[in-house]
């Protein structure tokens, strides 16, 4: 079975700071995808975020990008020049290749706050 | 192009009530998922469907039923609702391996079991 664990319950950076939110992983599976969720006030689940574990080179989109270490199973997210609608709940997510049933598994979730 | 949508999306039951949350997708897709959402405890998955016709058991089914009739339509059943059931409720879509470039999701019915 997979687990995620996000260590940080809450953040705070100033705006236009950078952020870095942690995430582990433990799965014995070689391949598998790895994902970070945000989830502004709305409710809304938006991708932000996806790596391949098979490729060693970080995700970027935009400002945010990924420090990938597969051999720790650490995946953690980098948000630079934040700003004011940074701010909500995100979570790490992964799900095996392979499979039949396509499960993602969610970490517990880092709730940040830009402040102005 | 609407996606995943959800009905309702806030509701008010008391204890031992029964509800039906509906999850209805138009993109054709295989996959479809129920997950809660709890604070400090992030999404679970309640039950899953590979097609339809087909549900199985996720992380955390006890007290809930599935259906899977026709493929756009997954319903979530509560027969006899209990306050531990208070949460926000997630549906979710997929196509296969698509899932790896990440799930639609609909915009979550907040659930209050008094």
């Amino acid at each position: 079975a997979q687990t995620v664990t996000q260590s940080q319950p809450e953040m705070s950076v100033q705006e236009a700071e950078t952020v870095t939110l942690s995430c582990t992983y433990d799965t014995s599976e070689n391949n598998y995808y790895l994902f970070w969720y945000k989830q502004p006030p709305s409710r809304q689940m938006i991708l932000v975020i996806r790596q391949e574990a098979y490729k060693q080179q970080n995700a970027t989109e935009n400002r945010f990008s990924v420090n990938f270490q597969k051999a720790a199973k650490s995946f953690s997210l980098k948000i630079s020049d934040s700003q004011l609608g940074d701010t909500a709940m995100y979570f790490c997510a992964s799900v095996n290749s392979g499979g039949s049933n396509y499960k993602l598994t969610f970490g517990k979730g880092t709730l940040l706050t830009v402040n102005p | 192009n609407a996606g995943v949508t959800q009905t309702p999306k806030f509701r008010v039951l008391k204890t031992g009530q029964s509800m039906t949350l509906l999850c209805a997708q138009d993109m054709n897709h295989e996959y479809m998922y129920w997950y809660r959402q709890d604070p400090g405890m992030g999404l679970r998955l309640i039950h899953y469907s590979v097609g339809e016709g087909t549900t199985a058991k996720g992380e955390v089914p006890d007290g809930y039923n599935v259906s899977r009739l026709k493929k756009q339509n997954f319903l979530l059943g509560l027969e006899s609702a209990a306050p531990s059931q208070t949460s926000v409720y997630f549906c979710a879509s997929s196509q296969g391996d698509r899932a790896y470039y990440g799930y639609t999701f609909g915009s979550g019915t907040r659930l209050t079991v008094v």
